[in-house]
């Protein structure tokens, strides 16, 4: 079974710095994309970024370019989104995804998603 | 620009039968897309990738009861029988440049 099992809510101040994490389980893990998405409270759902463990290609969307940083440790099937200095604005629910490449990346199996609270 | 449009909000009977839209903006109309549900409180599910000839393939035990359809610019997912559960909020996706996902809107369905 395909499981993409979340790190837990995070409560933090502005300015701290966050890793939260992804592991994925029952099927190769590096011949997958992971990408990240965020939900803001009450929002719909915004593509953050995507890597492909196999090689560690990254690719950003522009609006998270910068702010954020994706990588992935192969050898225990786990994939990271993480923040240097947070902000309040960065409070979100978010959620990694696995992506099935056919001709597109096709977004197949979601984690449960880590909450993250920033607030002073 | 590649946008997705959905309606906000949409409501059927249980039991009933319902379709849901997905606009691709001008220009973008050979797209394929994806549906994914969101439960309350849950994570979402991806559903079915839908191709512009209204070819579809669905995710794992996906119910039969879930369809999707295509004509020019709008994509279609149709849900029959419905049932309490499938009352959630349902988002189309598609791709952009290189590998991105570009979402849309949302559509809050609510089951009578």
């Amino acid at each position: 079974e395909v499981q993409l099992v979340q790190s837990g809510a995070e409560v933090k101040k502005p300015g701290e710095s966050l890793k939260i994490s992804c592991k994925g389980s029952g099927y190769s893990f590096t011949s997958y994309w992971i990408g990240w998405v965020r939900q803001m409270p009450g929002k719909g759902l915004e593509w953050m970024g995507i890597i492909y463990p196999g090689d560690s290609d990254t690719r950003y969307s522009p609006s998270f370019q910068g702010q954020v940083t994706i990588s992935a440790d192969k050898s225990i099937s786990t994939a990271y989104l993480q923040w240097s200095s947070l902000k309040a604005s960065d409070t979100a629910m978010y959620y990694c995804v696995r992506g099935l490449a056919m001709i597109v990346v096709v977004p197949d199996y979601w984690g449960q998603g880590t909450l993250v609270t920033v607030s002073s | 620009q590649l946008v997705l449009t959905q309606s906000p909000s949409a409501s059927a009977s249980l039991g009933a039968s319902v379709k849901l839209t997905c606009t691709l903006s001008s220009g973008h109309s050979s797209y394929a897309i994806a549906w994914h549900q969101q439960q309350p409180e849950k994570g979402p599910r991806y559903l079915m990738k839908l191709n512009s000839d209204g070819s579809h393939s669905k995710g794992d035990g996906i119910p039969d009861r879930f369809s999707g359809s295509s004509s020019g610019a709008e994509r279609y997912l149709t849900i029959s029988s419905l049932q309490s559960e499938d009352e959630a909020d349902y988002y189309c996706q598609t791709w952009g440049t290189g590998i991105s996902w570009v979402f849309g809107g949302g559509t809050k369905l609510t089951v009578l």
